[in-house]
C-alpha cells in the first residue's frame, strides 16, 4: 500500500540555520510528491510539488526539495530558516485511484529558536 | 476573498447529536474533498467529489454523509455524533485533482 513516512515528529533549529525535513514514500510507480505547510489554526498550503522532470524543485518561501528515486525520498530544505517558518510540515504522495487521492505523512513540527 | 471557506469554524456538541459542516469554493475547481485531522495532526481523506459525483469514499462510517448540491459546494453531515468524531475537518478543492487548496478547518468537539 502507498504510504508516506516522516521520521521526525519535531525538529528545532536556530533562526538563520539551514533546515532539512525528511520524507520517504512507498509507491510502485513514480509518484506525484508534495510538501504542504500548516500554520496553527490554519489549513494547509502547498509549498512545492514534483511530478516529473528536474528532480530539484523550487517552491515558495525559499523552500526546495529533491526527489531521489533510489532512496524513495523527497526531502525538504531551506538554507536559512526564519522565525515565521515555525509550523507543521506535511509530505504527501498523490496517486490516481478512482479519483486523484493525496496521502499525507504524519507531519513534522518545526520549532525555530532565536 | 476566501478561496475555500467552511463554516462553522468551531462546533461543540453533545454525543448523539446530528451536525453539518458547510464548504464553498470560489476557485472554479471541479473536485472537492473532506479530510479529517486527528489530535496527532494525522490527515486522512474521507471523501472526494468531482462535478457533484462521489468518486472517493474511504472507509468512513455511514453516519457521515457528504452532499454536493453543485460543484462549488460540498457539505458534510454527521449523524449520531460520537466522542471519536472529535477532530478538525478540512474541506479542500482542486482542479484535476493535484494541488489542493484547503479551507481553514472546522474544529469539532463532541462532549
Amino acid at each position: 500500500a502507498q504510504s508516506v513516512t516522516q521520521p521526525d515528529i519535531h525538529i528545532t533549529v536556530s533562526e538563520g540555520a539551514s533546515l532539512e525535513l525528511r520524507c520517504n514514500y512507498s509507491y510502485g510507480a513514480t509518484p506525484y510528491l508534495f510538501w504542504y505547510v500548516q500554520s496553527p489554526g490554519q489549513g494547509l498550503q502547498l509549498l512545492l510539488k514534483y511530478f516529473s522532470g528536474d528532480t530539484l524543485v523550487q517552491g515558495i518561501k525559499g523552500f526546495e526539495a529533491e526527489f531521489k528515486r533510489s532512496q524513495s525520498s523527497f526531502n525538504l530544505r531551506k538554507p536559512s530558516v526564519h522565525w515565521s517558518d515555525a509550523a507543521e510540515y506535511f509530505c504527501a504522495v498523490g496517486l490516481r485511484d478512482g479519483g486523484f487521492k493525496t496521502i499525507f505523512g504524519a507531519g513534522t513540527r518545526l520549532f525555530v529558536k532565536a | 476573498d476566501t478561496a475555500v471557506s467552511q463554516t462553522p469554524k468551531y462546533l461543540v456538541t453533545q454525543m448523539g447529536n446530528d451536525k453539518s459542516i458547510k464548504c464553498e469554493q470560489n476557485l472554479g475547481h471541479d473536485t472537492m474533498y473532506w479530510y479529517k485531522q486527528d489530535s496527532k495532526k494525522f490527515l486522512k481523506i474521507m471523501f472526494s467529489y468531482n462535478n457533484k459525483e462521489l468518486i472517493i469514499n474511504e472507509t468512513v462510517p455511514n453516519r457521515f454523509s457528504p452532499k454536493s448540491p453543485d460543484k462549488a459546494h460540498l457539505n458534510l453531515h454527521i449523524n449520531s455524533l460520537e466522542l471519536g468524531d472529535s477532530a478538525v475537518y478540512f474541506c479542500a478543492s482542486s482542479s484535476r485533482g493535484e494541488k489542493l487548496f484547503f479551507g481553514s478547518g472546522t474544529q469539532l468537539s463532541v462532549l
